[in-house]
């Protein structure tokens, strides 16, 4: 398989903390990226890493990238409720096929 | 999920009947995709194209087949669906190379009893 994983499955916060998700994946990459999917829809992009990037900020969002251990990490900081939903992390390493990890489900508690 | 619509959103079926999912794109993207997404297995490639009539396999193929007769329309037919095939359905489409972001139609479920 080409799917990467991402960690922990499934994370609980309370509304104003920070979120943490991991993702690990398997091959060289041209690029990572960050998708979001709310209950019974489709998923909808959040951010672009390029591999020769480490660190990108957009809004609440900051994505790390480390192409030495071939991990990501999405931290959403000061959470609120609306960010409830399963993230997913996909890698681009053709420029044309996307392979997608089996997703951390955030619950974030009012 | 504006710009790119599947069809039917709901269909259930019965094993060994033919199934012919529909994904229709007003953005005029080179590239198309079919997912399905299963629980534990997070979305998994089934079959991209590239431009009308290219086509390639995706991860998890076996069982499914495509066509894209025109830039607008991708369709994807399980030919005797099997119970193993109950998922749903993503179809997403991207600009391609300098624009390699991913928009997703709201999906297809696709129950076979």
């Amino acid at each position: 398989s080409q799917q990467g994983e991402e960690d922990p499955q499934a994370l609980s916060i309370q509304e104003g903390e920070n979120a943490t998700m991991n993702c690990s994946y398997k091959t060289s990459i041209n690029n990572l990226q960050w998708y979001r999917q709310n209950s019974g829809r489709g998923l909808v992009h959040l951010i672009l890493i390029r591999s020769n990037e480490r660190e990108k900020h957009s809004g609440r969002l900051r994505v790390t990238l480390d192409t030495s251990k071939k991990s990501s990490s999405l931290l959403i900081t000061a959470s609120r409720a609306a960010d409830t939903a399963s993230y997913f992390c996909a890698t681009d390493a053709t420029g044309n096929q996307f392979y997608f990890g089996t997703g951390t489900s955030l619950t974030v508690i009012p | 999920d504006a710009g790119i619509t599947q069809s039917p959103r709901h269909k259930v079926t019965e094993t060994g009947t033919p199934v012919t999912l529909r994904c229709h794109q007003t953005e005029n993207h080179r590239y198309m995709y079919w997912y399905r997404q299963d629980p534990g297995h997070g979305l998994r490639l089934i079959h991209y194209s590239y431009g009308v009539k290219d086509t390639d396999k995706g991860e998890v193929s076996d069982g499914y087949s495509v066509s894209r007769s025109k830039t607008e329309d991708f369709l994807l037919t399980l030919e005797s669906a099997t119970s193993s095939q109950t998922s749903v359905y993503f179809c997403a489409i991207s600009g391609g190379f300098g624009a390699n972001v991913l928009t997703f139609g709201a999906g297809s479920r696709l129950t076979v009893l």
